[in-house]
């Protein structure tokens, strides 16, 4: 069965600080990963995601992740944040035809 | 504009009435899928369905049951509500079948308060 682990529940950082969101997948077969963010109050949105091909992904506000599948990790990245990052994040692992099965979430924290 | 929409956003009702929950996507997904996410928690997958007439139960044990007649609509109902299933509930569509893209779109959710 597959399964997602988020390292961090709580990631406090100042504003233009680079911060990372830690997420370990287990799954016995190939798997597609994402990142999806949910601000207050919203659904979730798809930041980012790796299906094949190159390990490192860039997705929408400046964030990034790389797939590494000997660690089985896919981190997601930023080099400088902003207030409006503030938002709870979500690793998600899928294989093929499959559902997404989520982690529990880390909420990021940026503080002025 | 092509979107995902789930109404009400926020639900507050008394212990024992009967709920709809609506979902409606225009972007002609077969895949739809229900999730439920208590504060500061994972989502859990509740229902899910691969087209019209077609509901399956999801990973988390849910009194609810859901619909699927027309390809845009995917109603989830609560036949006596009851405080326990206070949480908030995300409506969410994909579009390809067997393939690796499970790229979800996600409506805004419901807040459902079960006093």
């Amino acid at each position: 069965a597959q399964s997602v682990t988020q390292l961090d529940s709580q990631v406090p950082v100042f504003e233009e600080a680079p911060v990372e969101l830690r997420c370990n997948y287990s799954s016995s077969v190939s798997v597609y990963l994402f990142w999806y963010v949910q601000y207050p109050n919203q659904g979730l949105q798809l930041l980012l995601k790796y299906l094949s091909g190159s390990t490192l992904v860039k997705g929408i506000n400046g964030f990034e992740a790389e797939f590494n599948k000997s660690q089985t990790s896919f981190h997601l990245r930023k080099p400088s944040v902003h207030i409006s990052d503030t938002a709870e994040y979500f690793c998600a692992v899928s294989n093929q035809g499959g559902k997404l099965i989520f982690g529990q979430g880390t909420e990021l924290s940026v503080k002025p | 504009e092509a979107d995902i929409y789930q109404t009400p956003r926020y639900l507050v009702i008394g212990t024992g009435k009967k709920i709809t929950l609506e979902c409606s996507q225009t972007m002609g997904h077969d895949k739809m899928y229900w999730y439920q996410q208590d504060p500061g928690m994972e989502l859990h997958l509740i229902h899910y369905s691969y087209g019209v007439n077609s509901t399956e139960k999801g990973d988390l044990s849910s009194e609810s049951t859901v619909s699927r007649i027309r390809t845009e609509h995917f109603p989830l109902t609560l036949e006596s509500a009851r405080p326990s299933h206070t949480s908030q509930y995300l409506c969410a569509s994909s579009e390809y079948w067997g393939e690796s893209d499970q790229s979800y779109t996600f409506g805004s959710g419901t807040r459902l308060t079960v006093v």
